[in-house]
């Protein structure tokens, strides 16, 4: 089955600790993204990556880093630089880069700091 | 400011209801207007629309782009406790995407 895959479901950290949130995808599409959730509120981008060892920042980058060394594979890391890190996070995929497209969402994750 | 403003943000209807769900942007360099449902954690894609007037079904959803009035609406006929769930708008331009707040959808049987 192809898909992204998002670890762990739910994180608890407690504040001041860096977090690292795991997304991998077997669709073999180039670009990858992260988006944070907050209630009420709509998807908002943290970075995005269209192509292997390259990487952009979205609109709210800081406090946030991430890496692409594979195709398959964009972990996001949450630094305690984040001031309101607590949120569900969403990574996604598409086939090629740019934002005119489908995008094929992961099931997030629900990180909690306290 | 780029904007995407979605409406209503929240809708309680009964199963076999139609609702329409609205979508109008505000957003420079438009390059598609795209419709996702996010019921539980993942959104899952439903219409990608670039078009004026060109409409898109599938089953009993179907969506339509104005871009003269800027507006996008998705219709949803016959609806069921399954259709439940958040319905998402986004723009996208080539160097971004912007997203509304979503319709929160509840179906009552």
């Amino acid at each position: 089955d192809g898909g992204i895959t998002q670890s762990p479901k739910y994180l608890f950290r407690k504040e001041g600790q860096n977090v690292t949130l795991s997304c991998e995808q077997n669709l073999n599409h180039d670009a990858m993204y992260w988006y944070r959730q907050d209630p009420g509120q709509g998807l908002r981008l943290i970075y995005y990556s269209q192509i292997v060892n390259d990487f952009q920042k979205g609109d709210i980058a800081e406090g946030y880093s991430v890496s692409r060394e594979k195709k398959e594979s964009f972990p996001l890391t949450v630094t305690s630089a984040q001031k309101n890190p607590t949120a569900f996070y969403l990574c996604a995929s598409s086939i090629v880069g740019g934002f005119s497209y489908e995008q094929y969402f992961g099931p997030g994750t629900r990180l909690t700091v306290t | 400011e780029d904007k995407v403003v979605q409406s209503p943000l929240s809708l309680v209807v009964h199963e076999g209801d139609t609702v329409t769900l609205n979508c109008s942007y505000e957003v420079t360099n438009f390059r598609s207007l795209l419709w996702y449902k996010q019921e539980k954690k993942a959104p899952t894609f439903l219409f990608m629309l670039t078009s004026s007037g060109i409409e898109k079904k599938s089953g009993r959803l179907s969506s339509i782009l104005d871009k003269k009035e800027l507006f996008s609406i998705l219709n949803i006929t016959a609806t069921q406790t399954g259709d439940s769930a958040i319905y998402l708008c986004a723009v996208g331009r080539d160097d971004k995407i912007i997203f509304g707040k979503g319709t929160r959808l509840h179906i009552l049987p």
